[in-house]
């Protein structure tokens, strides 16, 4: 069993609608938990960044994190064809200055229409 | 804040030949820094940690005699790929640790190498 599991979609849904993405893993160590966005022949950008359990939002986005039942979400709201791109979670066991590794999931390819 | 540059975006270069590619983080100090692979429509895998000053951590299964890594300074880390292969054509990211009170990794725009 991979460590992250992440459905690769695709996901194809049209402007305005609400946007689920999830992943799961398997490591009760993990403990911060990101979503990164990335384009097409782009490097990831970071969208959101939680510690532990709980909701976080910015703008338009909010992310989940359910430590007891290991399963983190990503919603966006009013989607628009400007977040179609791949959306990767990731997630750590480690914090510090010598940062630990990030485990990734395999990404969700998400497709807005208008 | 926190952008890392990545040079060159884009390389093509004969089989045999070694490639050196530069990771710079702009506005902060990054005392660990990543290099990642990526395969088309595949997740990022993780190829080297280093930390300033050391050597780099290899994972499991990546040549550190193919894949040389050096990280002189806090801003500065280069993977150069060693007597270049078609296979090794890839996408390849880095990212640098920021640490404090956001522990996460900000990620380069990659680079493309492509082996004839």
């Amino acid at each position: 069993q991979k460590e992250v599991e992440q459905d690769p979609g695709p996901l194809s849904v049209p402007e305005g609608a609400i946007v689920s993405l999830n992943c799961t893993y398997s490591n009760s160590a993990f403990q911060y938990f990101m979503w990164y966005r990335q384009y097409s022949r782009k490097g990831p950008e970071l969208l959101m960044y939680t510690y532990s359990s709980g909701n976080k939002e910015d703008g338009r986005f909010t992310a989940q994190v359910d430590k007891s039942s290991k399963y983190i979400s990503l919603f966006i709201r009013d989607s628009q064809p400007s977040d179609s791109a791949t959306y990767l979670c990731a997630m750590s066991a480690a914090r510090g200055s010598t940062l630990g590794r990030l485990y990734f999931g395999r990404g969700t390819q998400l497709t807005v229409w208008p | 804040g926190a952008v890392v540059s990545q040079h060159p975006s884009r390389v093509i270069c004969k089989s045999g030949t070694s490639v050196k590619i530069e990771c710079r983080s702009l506005d902060f100090q990054a005392t660990t820094m990543f290099w990642y692979r990526q395969f088309p429509k595949k997740s990022l895998m993780l190829m080297a940690t280093s930390n300033e000053g050391s050597k780099a951590t290899y994972e499991q299964g990546v040549e550190k005699d193919k894949f040389l890594i050096n990280h002189a300074s806090l801003t500065l880390s280069t993977l150069t790929v060693t007597s270049a292969h078609p296979e090794d054509s890839s996408f390849y990211i880095c990212s640098g640790g920021a640490g404090g009170s956001t522990d996460t990794q900000y990620f380069g725009p990659g680079t493309r190498l492509t082996v004839l």
